[in-house]
């Protein structure tokens, strides 16, 4: 069974930083690419950022693109989202995705973890 | 871009009702090499992460009840629960995977 889940959320000052971090479990990680999405309280879903199976290949979304880093550890099953620069439009649910067989739709969706970013 | 929109915002359908929503992209979606529509269709529940319900625009995902039919082509797509049933209530979200950024509608909230 696939599992994704998300720890590393917490509440954070403006201009601060947090890193997510995505256990995953279930299938063969190294082979798919793996993403960000976010969903802020009350909101729709955001795409955030993507990063290829061998990692060398990012993706971001522009409200992000200079201020977040994906990364992945494939030797551990591990995917990772460095935060920094934080803004209070940041504030969301970050959810850790893999890729559909055929292509980028989602299944299954974890928890998500919660950035709170806010003095 | 490719900018996703719905309607409606919200709709209220008695149980076993029809509920029809509709999502329309600003450009295709339409994979040439096969035909097949890059749209995929969520539910999300109160409380819940979103769950993926139709992939490649009308291909059921696995343990999705068959009162959930995806339909459309190119840049207008449907999404129809045959006969509501109340724990159907929910938002639904179409999403584009034809091209990065990947992009969601805005939502349509189904209530009893």
């Amino acid at each position: 069974e696939v599992q994704l889940v998300e720890s590393g959320g917490g509440l954070v000052q403006p201009g601060g930083s947090l890193r997510l971090s995505c256990a995953a479990s279930g299938f063969i990680f190294s082979d798919y690419w793996m993403y960000w999405v976010r969903q802020a309280p009350g909101k729709g879903l955001v795409w955030v950022s993507r990063i290829n199976p061998g990692g060398s290949e990012t993706t971001y979304a522009d409200s992000v693109k200079g201020r977040f880093t994906i990364s992945r550890d494939n030797a551990n099953n591990m995917l990772y989202l460095q935060m920094d620069s934080l803004r209070a439009d940041d504030t969301a649910v970050y959810y850790c995705l893999k890729r559909g067989l055929d292509g980028a739709y989602f299944v299954p969706w974890g928890q998500g973890t919660l950035v709170s970013v806010s003095s | 871009d490719i900018v996703m929109t719905q309607s409606p915002d919200s709709l209220a359908v008695s149980l076993g009702e029809r509920a029809t929503i509709n999502c329309k992209s600003s450009r295709s979606v339409l994979l040439s090499s096969n035909n097949k529509d890059r749209l995929a269709w969520y539910q999300q529940k109160p409380g819940q992460p979103p769950k993926l319900l139709i992939y490649w625009a009308s291909t059921r995902e696995s343990g999705v009840p068959d009162r959930f039919i995806g339909s459309g082509s190119g840049t207008d797509f449907t999404l129809t629960i045959s006969s509501l049933q109340a724990e159907d209530v929910a938002v639904y979200y179409c999403q584009q995977y034809s091209s990065i950024p990947l992009t969601f509608g805005p939502g349509t909230k189904v209530d009893i």
